[in-house]
């Protein structure tokens, strides 16, 4: 069964620093990874996706990573700045009959102007 | 990208009542849709698969008589809240996906308030 934990569970930086998400999943039969962004009681934003023959994605300040062979993924935000507070949330679309997309719990970031 | 239109984005209504909250896919067809659920500072847990014009297939824990899922078209998906109940207030989100992409679009979310 797959299982997706992300770390930390929030994350308090001053503005302007470099910051590392860390997404960990324990079946590497996935169909890809996707990270999104949630401001609080809205909705989902699709941050990047990457597909399992891919290393890494590229957006703006973003910078996402997947390495499938240990189960790990990372979103690097460069220069944060308050408008990037928000909860993070990775997700995996696994292998099976329905090609479910499993999320992890989130990760709470708050960037301190 | 593709659209995926969910609606209504807030419901309050008073317990007992039924509530049908609607997910579209706007320029696709979407022959698989899921429904997902979010209890309050937790993540997003998937309730039921949809395949267009067959009966969903729901998550262990989650009653179907409860919670109706309709797929009756391939841009149209409806969750049914049957008798609602205050601890059925919670963010609801649908996804949809085509038979061909390897992405799921994700819609905007419903909050559900059960008074």
């Amino acid at each position: 069964k797959q299982e997706v934990t992300q770390i930390p569970a929030a994350l308090s930086v001053p503005e302007g620093e470099n910051l590392v998400l860390n997404c960990s999943f324990t079946d590497s039969a996935i169909y890809n990874l996707q990270w999104f962004r949630q401001d609080p009681g809205k909705g989902l934003t699709s941050l990047l996706l990457i597909q399992s023959s891919q290393r890494e994605q590229t957006s703006g300040r973003l910078n996402a990573s997947l390495d499938k062979s240990s189960g790990r993924s990372t979103l690097y935000i460069a220069a944060s700045q308050p408008g990037d507070s928000a909860t993070y949330l990775c997700a995996v679309r696994v292998k099976t009959s329905y090609d479910k997309v499993i999320f992890g719990p989130g990760t709470s970031l708050s960037v301190i102007p | 990208g593709a659209v995926v239109s969910q609606h209504p984005s807030r419901v309050i209504c008073k317990s007992g009542t039924s509530v049908k909250i609607e997910c579209r896919s706007l320029d696709f067809q979407a022959t698989t849709m899921f429904w997902y659920r979010q209890f309050p500072k937790k993540s997003l847990m998937l309730m039921a698969t949809s395949n267009e014009g067959s009966k969903a297939t729901y998550e262990q824990g989650v009653e179907k008589d409860k919670f109706l899922i309709n797929h009756a078209s391939l841009t149209l998906s409806t969750l049914t809240v049957t008798s609602a109940h205050p601890e059925d207030s919670s963010f609801y989100i649908c996804s949809a996906r085509t038979g061909m992409q390897n992405i799921q679009y994700f819609g905007a979310g419903t909050r559900l308030s059960v008074l």
